[in-house]
């Protein structure tokens, strides 16, 4: 039962573009949410989080939304960079504030092609 | 600054036998985590400690699986006796207090 969902397993965006990953979850208990970013043959790193209490976080080029109603997040990167290509895992966490344990998507593979 | 080492970074064995599969946590991180990925589950959560104490072992897949942290900076993964169905990428990973977690890169285990 996957309680994290990353329903596209690959996406490609040109250089400059916006890329829009998506995550959904079916727990209604998680409370906080992470994107990690993953090369092949290293781990997982993380990227960006965001707390239930907020709908909306932005660290420099990427931005992560939460729309707690429709149990949805999306990770949005502008302008997408050939740097950006790598997997990507959205994860959740029942507990508020914390990243004790973990429960992670699928991951989607993003390609940023010149 | 060194990030979590995990050793070995590749080990392929004989189906029966005993696997150790070891991780150094970032210095001062409190919380350390094993996780394994395969294709069919994905990345899953199979233990974690806090200040060298097992919290959680529910996604420990059998008896076959064990894991320990003598110490605030080691800790091992021990499978005995490896099965085929083992093989997978192990991670190892820790956090200080409520901060986002730091993966090592991984090791890699083939059971034949």
């Amino acid at each position: 039962d996957q309680q994290v969902k990353q329903n596209s397993p690959s996406l490609s965006v040109q250089e400059g573009r916006i890329s829009i990953l998506n995550c959904d979850y079916t727990n209604s208990m998680f409370d906080y949410f992470l994107w990690y970013k993953k090369y092949p043959a290293e781990g997982p790193t993380f990227l960006i989080s965001i707390s239930s209490i907020k709908d909306k976080n932005e660290d420099g080029r990427f931005t992560v939304f939460l729309n707690k109603s429709a149990k949805h997040l999306s990770l949005h990167i502008v302008p997408s960079q050939p740097g950006d290509s790598a997997v990507y895992f959205c994860a959740a966490s029942p507990v508020h504030g914390t990243a004790s344990k973990l429960t992670f998507g699928t991951g989607t593979r993003l390609q940023v092609t010149l | 600054d060194a990030g979590v080492i995990q050793s070995p970074r590749h080990e392929v064995t004989e189906m029966g036998q005993e696997v150790t599969l070891r991780c150094k946590p970032i210095s001062g991180h409190d919380y350390l985590f094993w996780y394994r990925q395969t294709m069919m589950r994905g990345l899953e959560l199979l233990i974690y400690f806090n200040n060298n104490v097992p919290i959680d072992d529910s996604g420990m897949p059998e008896d076959r699986f064990s894991a320990k942290m003598p110490n605030a900076s080691f800790s091992t993964l021990k499978i005995q006796p490896s099965e085929p169905r083992d093989s997978a990428v192990y991670f190892c990973a820790s956090s200080f207090s409520s901060q986002p977690q730091h993966f090592g890169d991984g090791t890699r285990l083939s059971i034949l």
